[in-house]
């Protein structure tokens, strides 16, 4: 089975920390995603990569960054943490072209409460 | 663009009752569509999904998805209502065919169980 791992579950930080969210995945996916979720907004999409060293925007960057140094491996970056981004994380993998049917494959989630 | 939309934010049903949850989406070329469930403190896992070829899907636990072009709608359906279908469900839309085909979420329907 696909497994994707985020490095914590709870995150307890203070404004303006700098926070780092780990996702790892162990299916030799191309594609790697981050998504915000809050309560009746769904999934939203922050960024995402389809390859190492490759990223591109999703629809709520900003305040964001990412690091995609390995393949197996995508990290999300918030610089100075704010309150606003009190938020549930999911980190998710799929495959690349060819293989891919746009299912997605999700970890556990990371509940991120910025103080 | 592409969107979609889920009817009703929360769906309650008697245990052994029809689950009926709403799903329309917006696209302009074929779609992909999808259900995903998340059971609390849990990332999401794929319950269907529709492609190509039979408009009639069979997913895990009993659910089923209607593809139907004329109303851009993919209902999910399960007969008989178990305790442990409550959850929140997502339907989702791929956008694209591309090697990172981007997924957009609807804003979800938490589904309560009555004994």
């Amino acid at each position: 089975d696909v497994k994707v791992t985020q490095s914590s579950r709870y995150l307890v930080k203070r404004t303006g920390e700098k926070v780092f969210l780990e996702c790892v995945q162990d299916m030799d996916h191309e594609n790697m995603f981050w998504y915000r979720q809050d309560p009746g907004l769904g999934l939203r999409l922050i960024y995402f990569s389809y390859d190492v060293k490759m990223k591109e925007k999703g629809d709520i960057p900003e305040g964001y960054s990412v690091s995609r140094e390995k393949k197996e491996r995508f990290s999300l970056i918030l610089e100075s943490a704010s309150t606003n981004q009190t938020s549930m994380y999911l980190c998710a993998s799929s495959p690349g072209w060819g293989a891919n049917t746009g299912e997605l494959f999700f970890g556990e989630g990371s509940r991120l409460t910025v103080l | 663009a592409q969107s979609v939309t889920q009817l009703g934010s929360h769906v309650s049903v008697s245990e052994g009752a029809l689950v009926l949850l709403r799903c329309n989406y917006s696209s302009s070329v074929p779609p992909y569509l999808f259900w995903y469930v998340q059971y609390p403190n849990q990332g999401l896992q794929l319950l269907l999904k529709y492609t190509t070829g039979a408009t009639l899907v069979k997913g895990i636990n009993g659910f089923e998805a209607e593809f139907k072009k004329s109303e851009t709608s993919f209902h999910l359906t399960k007969p008989s209502a178990h305790m442990s279908d409550a959850a929140e469900y997502f339907c989702a839309v791929s956008v694209g065919y591309s090697s990172a085909s981007k997924i957009i979420f609807g804003s979800g329907t938490r589904l309560s169980i009555r004994p």
